[in-house]
């Protein structure tokens, strides 16, 4: 088993849609979570951080991590066709950082 | 700004070569990491370095040899060992420690010709 799965996709929705990408993890020892967003040719950029359980909102975007089911969420709201990207969730403890292999979203205007 | 700037963004080597991929951040960022990106993969580890003339192995070191002379800088060689160095290479850099999340380059693609 991975240490972090993620489904690679490819996502496509309609613009305006709510987007729901999800990651899980084995290793319960894992205390900081993040997404990621990757442009195609570029480098990621960070854009959500949490700390163990709960939620956290910044505008349209809605992380969510469930350590007792060792599950995180990255929710879009109102998608926009410049949120097409690869979002690749990560995950650490300690020094181990682990990245997921991402998942391509495609928002079609 | 402050960021990372990798060079050169494309890079073509021949068969038996080594070549080097430049990373400069001025972030004043203590730590440092080289991460090679394949097609449907995760990100994988090759190089990081904590601190100044000092650096440790990642999950795929073999073929990849780094220094860190100077703070701002980590460049990467690619070995002629490595027998399969085509792919997008990122170096990315943290304040101190992996927890607060990287501040990545905008990457640099290596292909063999």
């Amino acid at each position: 088993q991975k240490e972090v799965e993620q489904d690679p996709g490819p996502l496509s929705v309609p613009e305006g849609a709510i987007v729901s990408l999800n990651c899980t993890y084995s290793n319960s020892a894992f205390q900081y979570f993040m997404w990621y967003r990757q442009y195609s040719r570029k480098g990621p950029e960070l854009l959500m951080y949490t700390y163990s359980s709960g939620n956290k909102e910044d505008g349209r975007f809605t992380a969510q991590v469930d350590k007792s089911s060792k599950y995180i969420s990255l929710f879009i709201r109102d998608s926009q066709p410049s949120d097409s990207a690869t979002y690749l969730c990560a995950m650490s403890y300690g020094q181990n950082f682990v990245f997921g292999p991402g998942t391509r979203l495609s928002v079609l205007p | 700004d402050g960021g990372i700037t990798q060079s050169p963004k494309y890079l073509f080597r021949k068969e038996g070569q080594n070549v080097t991929l430049s990373c400069e951040q001025n972030l004043n960022h203590d730590a440092m990491y080289w991460y090679r990106q394949d097609p449907g993969q995760g990100l994988r580890l090759i190089y990081y370095s904590q601190i100044v003339n000092d650096f440790q192995k990642g999950d795929i070191a073999e073929g990849y040899s780094v220094s860190r002379e100077k703070k701002e800088s980590f460049p990467l060689t690619v070995t002629s060992a490595q027998k399969n160095p085509t792919a997008f290479y990122l170096c990315a850099s943290t304040p101190g420690t992996y927890n607060y999340g990287y501040t990545f380059g905008s990457g640099t693609r290596l292909t063999v010709v």
